[in-house]
């Protein structure tokens, strides 16, 4: 069954700092994708960056980037030169491709405060 | 373009009655999906729909929930004897196919309280 971990409740980062934000994931199904969405106080969810588990090079969206782990099943999000409007809940989520379901799992998130 | 839109926003119930949300995906999106989202809890999937009929309906916890999509367009979750667990806020999203690369587009939500 696919599931997906991200182990850090909560992250504190220094404005214009650098930030990883963990996910491990777990599945059977050789094809599947990996997404990462921003939640604000605001509610709604907004996309950042996907990764197709075919995919060899490490995506990257601007300040996004995801540290793509194939053999460790990790999928960590990195955001570089944070800016307050980055605090908000992150999201991890995963799609399996093949094995005939079509839920996207989501993570439990992890809440990211940037610091002035 | 119009985003996914959901209504109410806001929908204040008292146990054991009936509610229906409803959700305007983007124009042209195929697949249209149900979450739903507890407190410090990620979305949860409910339902996923590719046009008109429901593909996928593994999340539905219970009979009591139900999602219809008629033509293909606008989606209705129907929730009937609400109980005080169903307090949640309930998310759509669509996207442009049902293909497992697909960014989702998510609306706003609709707040769910039962009393």
């Amino acid at each position: 069954a696919q599931k997906i971990t991200q182990t850090q409740p909560g992250m504190f980062v220094q404005e214009k700092e650098a930030v990883t934000l963990d996910c491990t994931y777990d599945t059977s199904d050789q094809s599947y994708g990996l997404f990462w969405y921003k939640q604000p106080s605001s509610g709604e969810m907004i996309f950042l960056i996907y990764q197709g588990s075919y995919d060899e090079q490490n995506a990257t969206e601007g300040r996004y980037s995801l540290n793509f782990q194939k053999a460790r099943k990790s999928a960590n999000l990195v955001i570089s030169a944070s800016q307050l409007g980055d605090s908000a809940m992150y999201f991890c989520a995963m799609r399996e491709a093949t094995s005939g379901t079509y839920k996207y799992i989501f993570g439990t998130g992890t809440r990211l405060k940037v610091l002035a | 373009g119009a985003g996914v839109s959901q209504t109410p926003s806001n929908k204040v119930t008292e146990k054991g009655k009936y509610v229906e949300l409803r959700c305007d995906p983007i124009s042209g999106h195929t697949a249209l999906y149900w979450y739903r989202q507890s407190l410090g809890q990620g979305p949860e999937f409910l339902i996923y729909f590719q046009g008109t009929g429901a593909a996928d309906d593994s999340g539905l916890p219970n009979d009591r929930f139900f999602a219809v999509r008629p033509e293909g367009s606008v989606s209705t979750l129907k929730i009937q004897r609400t109980e005080r667990g169903d307090s949640a806020v309930y998310l759509c999203a669509s996207s442009p196919t049902g293909g497992p690369y697909n960014e989702q587009f998510f609306g706003p939500g609709t707040r769910l309280t039962v009393l």
